[in-house]
């Protein structure tokens, strides 16, 4: 298993621009997320889905977007990149055998993003 | 909404030494787990500890969900130790994780 996998592993955006940042997982797991860590801080919560086609904000969801088709991929889109979207993010996921509880959570190896 | 405090914020360690990590959080939780986060930034899990304890080689957690806290134990440090350590938990099955702010330690030969 590769686990959780995300490209790209840089990039540099220039202010107004837009891309997509990749996740995905080949552990069927059900729960997937996407966080921020800024400079010396701990791990912000952007989006999370509890499963294909169900998404839903987490704590800085603003400037972002998310969509999940399928249990493997939950890309983040970065519309209209500002300086203050500087961060390096995280993919992860988990697993749910009930469906009210989730076990440990999966780390990707993060994207690093600059906005100038 | 919850808050969780680690401490201590930093930690330097001489390599062989123990060390103890602190998770205080505000309310009740029903998860709790211990990351860490390499050099190179990669997370990795170490406990999913949301009551009681485990160990896992030099790791140990344990939690005293009554009392809200949770204490990462690591013995006989190595520098591959080294990193920042996150605690993070989930209050009723909210679906996600909130972090604490984490404990750097630094660990030399």
């Amino acid at each position: 298993n590769a686990g959780v996998t995300q490209t790209p592993k840089f990039r540099i955006l220039k202010i107004g621009q837009s891309m997509t940042l990749q996740c995905t997982q080949d552990m069927n797991h059900n729960y997937m997320y996407w966080y921020r860590q800024d400079p010396g801080m701990g791990l912000k919560l952007i989006y999370y889905s509890v499963g294909a086609g169900i998404t839903d904000k987490g704590e800085v969801p603003n400037g972002y977007n998310v969509s999940r088709s399928t249990t493997e991929d939950f890309p983040l889109r970065l519309e209209l990149a500002a300086p203050s979207q500087t961060s390096v993010y995280f993919c992860a996921s988990s697993y749910t055998p009930s469906g009210t509880m989730f076990y440990e959570q999966y780390f990707g190896p993060g994207t690093r993003l600059t906005v100038t | 909404g919850i808050q969780v405090e680690q401490s201590p914020p930093d930690l330097i360690l001489q390599e062989g030494a123990n060390s103890t990590l602190r998770c205080n959080f505000s309310d009740s939780v029903n998860n709790l787990q211990w990351f860490h986060q390499n050099p190179w930034g990669q997370l990795i899990n170490l406990f999913y500890i949301p009551s009681g304890t485990k160990q896992n080689g030099r790791l140990s957690a344990t939690t005293v969900a009554t009392e809200r806290y949770s204490l990462l134990y690591i013995s006989s440090s190595q520098t591959t130790d080294s990193g920042v350590y996150f605690c993070a938990v989930e209050r009723g099955y909210t679906d996600k994780l909130i972090f604490g702010t984490g404990t750097r330690l630094q660990v030399f030969p």
